[in-house]
């Protein structure tokens, strides 16, 4: 079975600075995709970012960007130029191939962006 | 462009009740459906899903149910509530298949007491 692992239950960060959410996964599948999802205080889950297994190039998505290491089976996500709007919590989320529809999340990094 | 709808937002029970949260989604046909509860402090645990009228999958065997009469209605039912059914609900939909991701309902806190 698929497994997600965020190993930081908490992370913060300065307004205007970097952070790094990481994310490792545990598959037997060579095609499969991940995804980013945001879930604010109110509670709502929003994507942020997805990536296909087959695509080498990471993917980007404004200020949020991946770092795909597929032989790592590590999927970590960059926010560039922190804004208090980034604080939620960060699921990171494995769904297989084909006709697969599951998706497995991570147990949620809480993230906590300082002014 | 599509939407999601879920209801209530909030809802308290007694142990014991009956339950019946619904989801639907506007603006897309024979969309996959999916139910997860979130539990305080938790990731999401896909409960059921459905990939059309009629079908559905159960992922984790509790005393919940689930129910799609419709292409684009999705319902989650319980005969009687247990405390351990307390959590945050969420409804998702995607289209199938490919590499497009869930979209997400707005949650019903339900509360057992």
């Amino acid at each position: 079975a698929q497994t997600v692992t965020q190993s930081q239950p908490e992370m913060s960060v300065q307004e205007a600075e970097t952070v790094t959410l990481s994310c490792t996964y545990d598959t037997s599948e060579s095609d499969y995709y991940l995804f980013w999802y945001k879930q604010p205080p109110s509670r709502q889950m929003i994507l942020v970012i997805r990536q296909e297994a087959y695509k080498q190039q990471n993917a980007t998505e404004n200020r949020f960007s991946v770092n795909f290491q597929k032989a790592a089976k590590s999927f970590s996500l960059k926010i560039s130029d922190s804004q208090l709007g980034d604080a939620a919590m960060y699921f990171c989320a494995y769904r297989g191939g084909g006709s697969n529809y599951k998706l497995t999340f991570g147990k949620g990094t809480l993230l906590t962006v300082n002014p | 462009s599509q939407t999601i709808h879920q209801w209530p937002a909030t809802l308290v029970q007694p142990v014991g009740s009956p339950l019946s949260l619904e989801c639907t989604v506007e603006g897309t046909s024979n969309p996959n459906l999916y139910w997860y509860r979130q539990a305080a402090g938790r990731g999401l645990q896909l409960l059921f899903y459905s990939v059309g009228i009629g079908q559905i999958s159960s992922e984790v065997p509790q005393n919940l149910s689930a129910s799609r009469p419709q292409d684009r209605q999705f319902i989650l039912s319980s005969k009687k509530l247990l405390l351990s059914d307390s959590g945050f609900y969420l409804c998702a939909w995607s289209v199938s298949p490919g590499n497009q991701p869930q979209h997400f309902g707005d949650g019903t806190r339900l509360s057992i007491l």
